[in-house]
């Protein structure tokens, strides 16, 4: 099963918006990742955040990580039409490699 | 470098046949997964090894299912007697495990299954 809830679940926005996804997750993480995954490819890795960072920033992203509330949130700035795609948060647990899923938002980037 | 491949892209099959599916991993890549993911939703682990050895299987379905990897670099997954609910597409990820931090995974093109 899914490690929990992302919102929300479609987000359709005009270019040059900032975006923002939320994710929540049920059990202590090890840290918990973003992934992209455009139509019919494979999933690609953004940004990765550890249990105890509160804020990360990469490029056009920011990513936010609030492990009392078991939820993390990801900020896409000044959106292009290219980043238009299904945005997945990931968590890994404190013990163990695998990676739960969240059920994914799907952002549409309108030019 | 080549990334995570992995073969076929695309699957057909009757109900009842059996398929192979084959994902080579990065080259150096220890760890190798395999997830399902389903239409609309988010991708689930099926198994998981590290080298040769199968160190999780908790995520798969069903003894119809079976992965190896005998020789520690590519990997091979495969469905018995497949059924309509087998239907989705299947990702393959590879990664470095002391790499720090833990987690961060390479992803296949994924092979979409589709089971008449």
């Amino acid at each position: 099963s899914q490690q929990g809830e992302e919102d929300p679940q479609a987000l359709s926005i005009q270019e040059g918006e900032n975006a923002t996804m939320n994710c929540s997750y049920k059990t202590s993480i090890n840290n918990l990742q973003w992934y992209r995954q455009n139509s019919g490819r494979g999933l690609v890795h953004l940004i990765l955040i550890r249990s105890n960072e509160r804020e990360k920033h990469s490029g056009r992203l920011r990513v936010t990580l609030d492990t009392s509330k078991k939820s993390s949130s990801l900020l896409i700035t000044a959106s292009r039409a290219a980043d238009t795609a299904s945005y997945f948060c990931a968590t890994t647990m404190e013990y163990g490699n695998k990676l739960v899923f969240g059920a994914g938002t799907i952002l549409r980037v309108k030019s | 470098g080549a990334g995570v491949s992995q073969s076929p892209r695309y699957k057909v099959a009757k109900r009842g046949q059996d398929v192979a599916l084959r994902c080579d991993p990065i080259s150096g890549h220890v760890s190798l997964f395999w997830y399902q993911q389903a239409l609309g939703q988010g991708p689930e682990f099926l198994t998981y090894f590290q080298n040769e050895a199968q160190l999780d299987k908790s995520g798969l379905p069903s003894d119809r299912f079976f992965a190896e990897r005998p020789e520690g670099s590519v990997s091979t997954l495969k469905i018995q007697r497949t059924q309509q609910e087998d239907s989705a597409v299947y990702l393959c990820a590879s990664s470095i495990p002391l790499a720090s931090p833990r987690g961060t995974q390479y992803f296949g093109p994924g092979t979409r299954l589709l089971v008449l």
